[in-house]
């Protein structure tokens, strides 16, 4: 089945140690959002990709980058975490980012810094 | 500024209806959308309204009124498996998702 994966479901890191969250989609879209989830809070846009076009939230922390090496692959990379960076973080896919796209998530990544 | 709207909690009964109401403001509007998310689970997509009025999809239904900036989804026959978030989201005039924090529905047998 087509989907959007994402690796791993749970990590943990300590204050400080970088961490990268990958992302991965079999549905071919052009268009590829990370983003935060606190609990019984809204998700939160980091950035998103339209093809190779990067899109940076204005309020995303530079410690906070992403990549896309290819049109299915998606990297989250926290430079320098901490304990306010815990949350969940979503990976979604759109086809093309027009307003009648349905974004599809993945199953998310529930990160732990200790 | 842009803002979504939409209780914090609701309590329902198995086989009854509810009604989670929705209120926005965003910059620009093209079309609200209805997510429900389970405790610990990505959004799953429940539906898309653009033009005023109804959209009914089985047991979900989902309304729009874009001169009051108001939308509800509308849950009949509740089951068990029912209970969740409900997070709505206005898709503002450079096609950004505006996401409420989620309605979280409890459902009692």
């Amino acid at each position: 089945d087509a989907m959007v994966i994402q690796n791993p479901r749970y990590q943990v890191t300590q204050f400080g140690k970088p961490v990268t969250l990958s992302c991965s989609q079999t549905l071919n879209h052009n268009v590829m959002y990370w983003y935060q989830q606190k609990s019984s809070q809204a998700p939160k846009l980091l950035f998103h990709y339209y093809d190779k076009d990067f899109n940076n939230e204005a309020d995303t922390p530079d410690n906070f980058q992403s990549r896309r090496p290819n049109t299915s692959f998606c990297f989250l990379d926290i430079r320098s975490p901490g304990l306010g960076d815990a949350a969940m973080y979503l990976c979604a896919t759109s086809p093309q980012g027009v307003p009648t796209d349905t974004q599809y998530f993945g199953p998310g990544t529930r990160l732990t810094v200790l | 500024g842009q803002n979504i709207d939409q209780p914090t909690e609701m309590t329902a009964t198995e086989g009854a209806i509810v009604q989670i109401n929705c209120t926005y403001q965003t910059s620009g509007f093209n079309g609200l959308f209805w997510y429900q998310q389970h405790a610990g689970e990505a959004p799953t997509f429940l539906s898309y309204n653009v033009l005023d009025g109804l959209e009914e999809k089985g047991r979900f239904s989902s309304f729009l009124s874009r001169s009051k900036g108001y939308s509800y989804l509308l849950l009949k026959e509740l089951q068990m498996k029912d209970s969740a978030s409900y997070l709505c989201a206005s898709m503002d005039s450079n096609y950004q998702l505006i996401w409420g924090a989620g309605t979280k529905l409890i459902i009692k047998p």
